[in-house]
This record gives C-alpha cells, structure tokens and sequence, in this order.
C-alpha cells in the first residue's frame, strides 16, 4: 500500500502564475481534504472532496480550488499566486468524509517569489 | 467553533526525561481529540486520538494522552524520552456530527538533548 501520495514535492512559482497540486489517496480511501502549513504553524483545513464534490470548506478565497476524480485522486488548483501562499500543502484521505483515521501525504512545498 | 491551544512553542527535555507536551481544548460538544508527530520535511503521523471510550489512550511509540472534561485538557506524555522523539507535535480537535474536520494548534516542537 502506497499511502496517500502527493506530487510535486517541491514547486517554485512566481507571483500571479497559477499552480495545481496532486493527490492520490490511500488505497480504500474515497475522501480527500487539503491542508495549507505555513512556516512554525498547524495545517489550516482549505476544503474536503468526496463523491467529486466540495463538501466542507474552510476559509480561503475563491482562488483556492479543487478538483476530485472518480478514482478519488483530486487537485488542488491556486490562481494569481500571492507571497503569503508560500506553504507547505498537505493532502490527507479518509473514508467516508473523516469519519475513520485521515492518513496524510507528505505534502508540497510551494514557495512562490 | 472548536479550537485548540497548545502551551509553548518549544519544549526542551533530556534524553530518559518525561515528556510532556500541553493541549487544551475549546468545544460546545463531546470532542474528538487527537495527537499528531510531524518530522521535517513529511508529513503529519497520527500518534493516537480520543473519541470518548476510555479516557486514557494509548499510542504508538509509547506515548499516551488523558482526556480530562473538568480541565479541557489533553496532554501528551511519554516516561522517557529518545533522540528520535524529536519532532513537532501537534494537537488537534474535531466534533463530528457529520463534520469530522480536525482543528489543529500551532505544534509544540519537542527538542531532546543527549
């Protein structure tokens, strides 16, 4: 079992570009949520994917979106990168929309300059 | 809302000392509440979680936690410390109810000298 994988692992983007991230979930897994880590901070919840569609979302802007695949995997999709979008982007999946353990990836660093 | 508050941002042990890390919670509803480890540059690992059966839980890695109502607390412990304990830990809350989103803290970074 691969666990929940994430690509790419390290992304430079320059300000205003737009960036999309991947996410193939744990084997058996049906809900993906997305997570932003900035720098000394706990990951902030983003949005849930489940059935392909946004069930949850936190408090981000509309330039955060998403996107899930009726194999689970699901992109994470920022337009006009900002500086303060420099993070660390963490994907973990679930069953069921969280109602057993979430397992998380290793997540993307994104530093946007 | 839920929320979580962990105290310190760094906490500093001896290598065979108690490691105690802090976690208080804010919830209007039976929480759910759980432990993280992240080491650099990976992911988050879940260590262990509540979800109301019994109020001591057991870990991985010979941590545990004690779910305390009276003092909205859940602090991590493990009896002694390893050099490969040292990581950022991270506390997090979630209420259920068909929203299972976990509310994390700012991570406490546990340090261990030799």
């Amino acid at each position: 079992d691969a666990g929940v994988t994430q690509s790419p692992t390290h992304l430079i983007k320059t300000r205003g570009q737009q960036v999309t991230l991947r996410c193939s979930p744990k084997s058996g897994h049906d809900t993906v949520s997305w997570y932003q880590q900035a720098l000394g901070q706990g990951p902030q919840f983003i949005f849930q994917y489940y059935e392909e569609e946004e069930r949850q979302r936190g408090n981000f802007p509309d330039r955060f979106s998403g996107h899930q695949f009726p194999n689970y995997s699901s992109e994470l999709n920022v337009n006009a990168l900002l500086l303060g979008d420099s993070a660390l982007y963490l994907c973990a999946s679930s069953f069921l929309m969280g109602r057993g353990e979430a397992f998380f990836g290793q997540g993307t660093r994104l530093t946007v300059v | 809302a839920q929320s979580v508050t962990q105290l310190g941002s760094h906490v500093s042990v001896s290598e065979g000392a108690l490691v105690l890390l802090r976690c208080n919670y804010s919830s209007s509803v039976p929480p759910y509440l759980f432990w993280y480890v992240q080491y650099p540059n990976q992911g988050l690992q879940l260590l262990l979680k509540y979800t109301s059966a019994a109020t001591l839980v057991k870990g991985i890695n010979g941590f545990e936690a004690e779910f305390k109502k009276s003092e909205t607390s859940f602090h991590l412990t493990k009896p002694s410390a390893h050099m490969s304990d040292a990581a950022e830990y991270f506390c997090a809350v979630s209420v259920g109810g068909g929203s299972y989103i976990p509310t994390f803290g700012r991570g406490t970074s546990l340090i261990v000298h030799p």
